[in-house]
């Protein structure tokens, strides 16, 4: 089956500072979504990868697909306390089925 | 527009009672729906899928259940539950096809 690790598994960064979560997949990535969830809410859509090499923006968060690493990372430009929460990383395993890595815990400080 | 409610949100049960988890969507028709559960340290996991009325199709193996009635109600249940069924349940769907889930806002259940 496959597995998605990511890390760091938290992090904390001083508000105004830049970021990098990565996923890395025992198996070939054909699809990689991005989730973030703040604690006892539910998962909110960040963004969908589908091709190698593929980079998404939406607004101070980018996200890129490495197929040849079988990895993705999640960057966060000039983090803000809004940005704050547990970052998901999810991948196809069979039909129509996701599966997540553990997450990521981010605490931004002012 | 499409939602999803998920209820309760908070639920205390103590150990060997029964369990009922009520998922709705709304704005869609035969969507795939998802139960998954969120234990600390352990991640998602998903329990059970659906694709259609009464067609389910389990995970991991244990002490829950799942049914669909209807075509945008998923119910997950238990007849007993246990100490390690506590966790934070996330009922999730998406039209058919591999883009992308939408989640409920899940349902906290401690066992006691």
């Amino acid at each position: 089956s496959q597995e998605l690790e990511q890390s760091p598994q938290s992090l904390i960064v001083q508000e105004g500072k830049n970021l990098t979560i990565n996923c890395t997949s025992s198996k070939t990535l054909y699809g990689l979504y991005w989730y973030k969830q703040k604690y006892g809410e539910g998962l909110i859509f960040l963004m969908m990868l589908q091709k190698g090499g593929e980079e998404k923006s939406h607004e101070k968060i980018t996200a890129k697909l490495d197929e040849k690493k079988q990895q993705s990372s999640l960057h966060i430009t000039a983090s803000q306390p809004s940005h704050a929460g547990i970052y998901l990383c999810g991948a196809g395993t069979g039909y129509s089925t996701l599966t997540f890595g553990k997450g990521t815990m981010l605490l931004v400080s002012p | 527009s499409q939602t999803i409610h998920q209820w309760p949100a908070t639920l205390v049960q103590p150990v060997g009672s029964p369990l009922s988890l009520e998922c709705t969507v709304e704005g869609t028709s035969n969507p795939n729906l998802y139960w998954y559960r969120q234990a600390a340290g352990r991640g998602l996991q998903l329990l059970f899928y659906s694709v259609g009325i009464g067609q389910i199709s389990s995970e991991v193996p244990q002490n829950l259940s799942a049914s669909r009635p209807q075509d945008r109600q998923f119910i997950l249940s238990s007849k007993k539950l246990l100490l390690s069924d506590s966790g934070f349940y996330l009922c999730a769907w998406n039209p058919q096809g591999p883009y992308g889930y939408t989640f409920g806002s899940g349902t906290r259940l401690t066992v006691v």
